[in-house]
């Protein structure tokens, strides 16, 4: 049982670049969300999905796009990198009733663009 | 709005003290409240929920609605007990969490 896998573990990209954080869970959860963490920030959410085909914005949607195809898969992709993205990027799942112990997260994606 | 505070960024406490890690929320309703902790170079991971009340690796919260705190304690601090916590909060029966901008706990042996 592989949890949350996050890949690539680190990226570095150019200014303008695009690129698609992948994010997959094997836990059947319905829930799944993007967050960034930066220093003295905490952790923001980014966008979420409730399920396959549901996506919406959370705290910080500017610059990144979202898709639910399916279940297990929930890519987050960057349009065209900026110097602010530089972030580390963790994926998050849960199950959809909201009860339990709340999220599983993935080990995070440490993205630099210079 | 929604928001969760922790009031401090750093906390030095030396091994063997007590330890407090501040949480304040801001919430409409009886939000779910939660710790996560991140040890070095590892991924979140949950050490507590308020609804549960149990105790892991010697830390307890107690939720206090009148003061809106959901404080973390532990009796007696131990060196592995360095980390970043994080305090978060969620109405019941939503998924979203909102996350506090977290305390980095470090231990003086």
């Amino acid at each position: 049982n592989a949890g949350v896998t996050q890949t690539p573990k680190f990226q570095v990209l150019k200014t303008g670049q695009s690129m698609t954080l992948q994010c997959a869970q094997d836990m059947n959860h319905e829930y799944m969300s993007w967050y960034r963490q930066d220093p003295g920030m905490g952790l923001r959410l980014i966008h979420y999905s409730v399920g396959a085909g549901i996506t919406d914005q959370g705290e910080v949607p500017n610059g990144y796009n979202v898709s639910r195809s399916t279940t297990e898969d929930f890519p987050l992709r960057l349009l065209s990198a900026a110097p602010s993205q530089t972030s580390v990027y963790f994926c998050a799942s849960s199950p959809r009733t909201g009860g339990g112990d709340g999220y599983t997260f993935g080990s995070g994606t440490r993205l630099t663009v210079v | 709005a929604q928001r969760v505070t922790q009031p401090e960024k750093l906390l030095s406490v030396f091994k063997g003290a007590p330890v407090e890690l501040k949480c304040n929320y801001s919430y409409s309703g009886s939000p779910e409240l939660f710790w996560y902790v991140q040890y070095s170079r590892q991924r979140l991971q949950l050490l507590l929920r308020h609804i549960s009340r149990e105790s892991i690796k010697g830390f307890t919260a107690d939720l206090n609605k009148g003061e809106t705190s959901f404080h973390l304690k532990k009796p007696f601090a131990q060196e592995e007990d360095s980390a970043m916590y994080y305090c978060a909060a969620r109405n019941f029966g939503n998924e979203k969490l909102t996350f506090g901008t977290g305390t980095r706990l470090t231990i003086i042996p």
